[in-house]
């Protein structure tokens, strides 16, 4: 079945670099996603990439795609403290019922002053 | 401003008793989702709705009902038969085209059962 996999925890200093990673399975996936949780709040959707694209960059935030290995990362650039939450990877399938998510678990960042 | 409430943001019920989690939006959204999550665990989908008057169960339905009676709401009752309801509770919603999965989040509810 789908499953989407991430290391449970990231710490990292303030003012460098971030990167988050996310396995999946599924290779029929049309978009993927990345979203941020801070405590005790929703998901906010951070960003997107289409399956047919290696790379997108909005402002500090960068995201990869390897389609073959099925590798998606996520660098968070010049890292805040404000960028300490949990950060779960998601994946579409190509026409799945409902237009359903798969969820990893989620990576944790600490930022460290 | 458009965007998904959810209320209240803090529940408590007692052991044996229903209790219903409201969801609203604005964004003119067809399709409508509810997920569980636990603590220090990913989400997992309890029942969605890919339009009005029908809805289909998730990963883990059992104990839960929902309706759709309108398309800006989609309430979700955790009965007294989830055995386990203590959880944090979101809803989402999203345009509902075919092949975009992008989902928006509500705030969320934390139940918790005495």
């Amino acid at each position: 079945g789908e499953d989407v996999e991430q290391s449970l925890f990231l710490s990292v200093r303030e003012g460098d670099s971030s990167v988050i990673n996310c396995t999946y399975t599924d290779s029929s996936s049309t978009y993927l996603y990345w979203y941020k949780q801070e405590p005790g709040a929703g998901l906010q959707l951070l960003t997107y990439i289409f399956s047919n694209m290696d790379m997108k960059q909005d402002q500090r935030l960068t995201v990869l795609l390897n389609k073959k290995d099925k590798h998606l990362s996520l660098r968070i650039a010049d890292t805040q403290t404000g960028d300490s939450a949990i950060y779960f990877c998601a994946h579409g399938a190509r026409e799945a019922a409902g237009n359903k998510l798969t969820f990893g678990g989620g990576t944790r960042v600490l930022v460290k002053p | 401003d458009g965007g998904i409430t959810q209320s209240p943001k803090y529940l408590f019920r007692k052991e044996g008793q229903n209790v219903t989690l409201s969801c609203e939006q604005n964004l003119n959204h067809d399709a409508m989702y509810w997920y569980r999550q636990d603590p220090g665990q990913g989400l997992r989908l309890i029942y969605y709705s890919q339009i009005v008057n029908d809805f289909q169960k998730g990963d883990i339905a059992e104990g839960y009902s929902v309706s759709r009676e309108k398309k800006e709401s989609f309430p979700l009752t955790v009965t007294s038969a989830q055995k386990n309801p203590t959880a944090f509770y979101l809803c989402a919603s999203s345009p509902g085209l075919a092949g975009v999965n992008t989902q928006y989040f509500g705030p969320g509810t934390r139940l918790t059962v005495l």
